[in-house]
């Protein structure tokens, strides 16, 4: 069983702060995904990566999948209240996918 | 373009009473389907996955069943639901397995 934790697990910051959070495994994944949950709905899917070292960007957020493939950060610049959500991580290996248990963010105004 | 339904969004059921919710995905074929259970803010957990029609896996024991009757239908019931049973029900598909998810708007499932 691939074993993802996500760290912080709640998360508050004021609007215009930069954060980081983190996906960890001992298990090497073939890809990872990020996924955002806003409350009464669905993960929406943000970004998947591949490669080891990869850096993806979209907007202000910044995902990185560690060397290893082991590992990936999730980085947002300049924090809005709209990006108040779960954030769910979730490693694919051998046809199989699993969540990590996510990262409460709260965005202040 | 695909998209996923489920429904219904909400339900209240009271103890011992049967359930079934549905889940359809237009747009692709031969979609891997998903049924997860999600405690109240936090991650997944898998209850069953199916590749094609009729095929269903499940991930852990308990009161509740999935079916497959059409390639693109994906049905979650109980015959009798437990208190246990309350949560957060999302359905998803995938391509294939392994691959990113794409989720419905779940159900809100409450057994009194």
């Amino acid at each position: 069983t691939q074993l993802l934790e996500q760290s912080p697990q709640f998360l508050s910051i004021q609007e215009g702060e930069n954060l980081t959070v983190y996906c960890n495994s001992s298990s090497v994944f073939s890809s990872l995904q990020w996924y955002r949950q806003e409350p009464g709905e669905g993960p929406v899917l943000l970004v998947t990566v591949v490669t080891g070292g990869e850096v993806k960007k979209l907007k202000r957020l910044t995902f990185q999948f560690g060397d290893a493939r082991k590992d990936s950060s999730l980085h947002i610049t300049a924090a809005q209240p709209g990006d108040t959500g779960l954030y769910l991580c979730a490693g694919a290996n051998n046809n199989d996918m699993r969540f990590g248990a996510g990262t409460r963010l709260t965005v202040k105004p | 373009s695909q998209t996923i339904h489920q429904w219904p969004a909400t339900l209240v059921q009271p103890v011992g009473s049967p359930l079934s919710l549905e889940c359809t995905v237009e747009g692709t074929s031969n979609p891997n389907l998903y049924w997860y259970r999600q405690a109240a803010g936090r991650g997944l957990q898998l209850l069953f996955y199916s590749v094609g029609i009729g095929q269903i896996s499940s991930e852990v024991p308990q009161n509740l069943s999935a079916s497959r009757p059409q390639d693109r239908q994906f049905i979650l019931s109980s015959k009798k639901l437990l208190l246990s049973d309350s949560g957060f029900y999302l359905c998803a598909w995938s391509a294939a397995r392994g691959m990113a998810q794409h989720f419905g708007d779940g159900t809100r499932l409450s057994i009194l």
